[in-house]
């Protein structure tokens, strides 16, 4: 089955500074791979996604990049704030027909003003 | 709110015990999912269903028990659980299957006495 790797397990950095965390998938045949954000006692909430035929998507300060050949996808955020603060978790999927995803140890960012 | 709730909370039960766990969405979705999250360890997918049948159990411990009435309903009937079970057990629901953004409840955190 699918597994996932995600590096670093913690991430400090100060206010404006860029974050890069990075993941692997081991099948080959995962097409969905999205980044979820789980802020303190609170529920992981999407923010990101790409698709396989995509090699690259931004949303404003988040950036996702996917190497099909290398099996690895990557979240990186600029300018970043204290409210980036949280634990960031990666996850592969692939269409069977129901949306098994697969996700990540997770990266603990923090930003520090 | 994303529209998934659910309930209770919080939750403290002995080894002995039986209670249940309630998720509802309020989203239209048609796949609704139970998650296992423990301390540094990656989300765990516990059941899918679709349309109100299960299609994926992934291998999980029969003390575990799902139901899924209708397609907004999800409960988790829980019994004569261990010490290593607490953990906080997330809900998730999907428009689609095969590629919608899963939109997660805030979760019941559990302790196993």
């Amino acid at each position: 089955g699918e597994n996932v790797e995600q590096h670093p397990s913690t991430l400090s950095v100060q206010e404006g500074d860029s974050a890069v965390i990075k993941c692997t998938y081991s099948d080959s045949a995962s097409n969905y791979f999205p980044w979820y954000k789980q802020e303190l006692g609170k529920r992981p909430q999407l923010i990101i996604d790409i698709r396989s035929n995509v090699g690259e998507k931004k949303d404003q300060r988040i950036a996702v990049t996917l190497n099909k050949t290398a099996k690895h996808f990557s979240l990186h955020i600029t300018e970043t704030q204290p409210e980036d603060s949280a634990v960031y978790f990666c996850a592969a999927s692939k269409d069977t027909g129901f949306q098994k995803l697969v996700f990540g140890t997770g990266t603990r960012l923090l930003v520090s003003p | 709110e994303t529209g998934v709730t659910q309930t209770p909370r919080h939750l403290v039960m002995g080894m002995t015990n039986k209670k249940s766990l309630k998720c509802e969405q309020h989203l239209g979705h048609n796949a609704m999912y139970w998650y296992k999250q423990s301390a540094k360890k990656p989300l765990e997918l516990m059941f899918v269903y679709s349309l109100e049948e299960r299609v994926e159990n992934n291998s999980v411990p029969s003390r575990f028990s799902p139901e899924c009435p209708n397609s907004s309903h999800l409960f988790l009937h829980l019994h004569t659980l261990q010490p290593e079970d607490s953990a906080l057990y997330l809900c998730a629901s999907s428009q689609k299957l095969g590629g919608g953004e899963q939109y997660f409840g805030p979760g019941t955190r559990l302790t196993v006495t």
